[in-house]
């Protein structure tokens, strides 16, 4: 069974960083893609980024670019989100999710990110 | 980057009727690589339907997805009352992978 636990969040002051951790089982780890994507309180889903799961490419929003960094440690089983310059626009929660070629299938229940002073 | 624009915001309906729910893309998605996800509250979204018209896993087959290019459609053909929730398109054929902005289907 497919499982992806997020920890990490909280609550972190504006211009703060924050790594978020995404744990998986179930499968392969390393040959599958995976996603993050947020939720802001009372509204839609954003998609954040996505990296490859042999050579790693990575992607990101353009909202993100530059001030988060996906990654992952195969030997672990683990994918990372290592936001920094947090801002209040950033408060969601934040969705870890396996990817079937670029298509997030399974996901986790997700960890909220508070910035606030 | 494509905008996927979702209508209508809300659909309110009686269980038993048909619903249509519509997602128009700003560019053509490439192999009509588009997905609906049903989200519940406090619930992550559930994938029910790729690539347009394929149902995932377990999902039932009242739903079902269409389209190509740029507009697509999901329909409920008979809403149960576990079937009131939001709904997201979302294309995945290039980066940014983005998503509509939801159509919340409720109980009339």
């Amino acid at each position: 069974e497919v499982q992806l636990l997020e920890s990490g969040g909280g609550l972190v002051q504006p211009g703060g960083s924050l790594r978020l951790s995404c744990a998986a089982s179930g499968f392969t780890f390393s040959a599958y893609a995976l996603s993050w994507v947020r939720q802001a309180p009372g509204k839609g889903l954003e998609w954040v980024s996505a990296i490859s799961g042999g050579t790693v490419n990575t992607f990101y929003a353009d909202f993100v670019r530059g001030r988060f960094t996906i990654s992952r440690d195969n030997s672990k089983n683990t994918m990372y989100l290592q936001m920094n310059s947090l801002s209040a626009e950033d408060t969601a929660v934040y969705y870890c999710a396996k990817d079937h070629g670029w298509l997030p299938v399974y996901w986790g229940q997700g960890t909220l990110v508070t910035v606030s002073s | 980057e494509s905008v996927l624009t979702q209508s209508p915001g809300t659909l309110s309906l009686s269980p038993g009727e048909r619903a249509t729910l519509s997602c128009r893309a700003s560019q053509s998605v490439s192999n009509n690589y588009l997905a609906w996800y049903q989200q519940k509250p406090g619930q992550a979204p559930r994938l029910l339907i790729y690539d347009a018209s394929t149902r995932a896993t377990g999902i039932p087959d009242r739903f079902s997805g269409s389209g190509s290019g740029t507009d697509f459609t999901l329909t409920i053909s008979r809403l149960e009352p576990e079937d009131f929730a939001v709904y997201y398109c979302q294309h995945y054929g290039s980066s940014p992978r983005t998503f509509g902005q939801g159509t919340k289907v409720e109980i009339k």
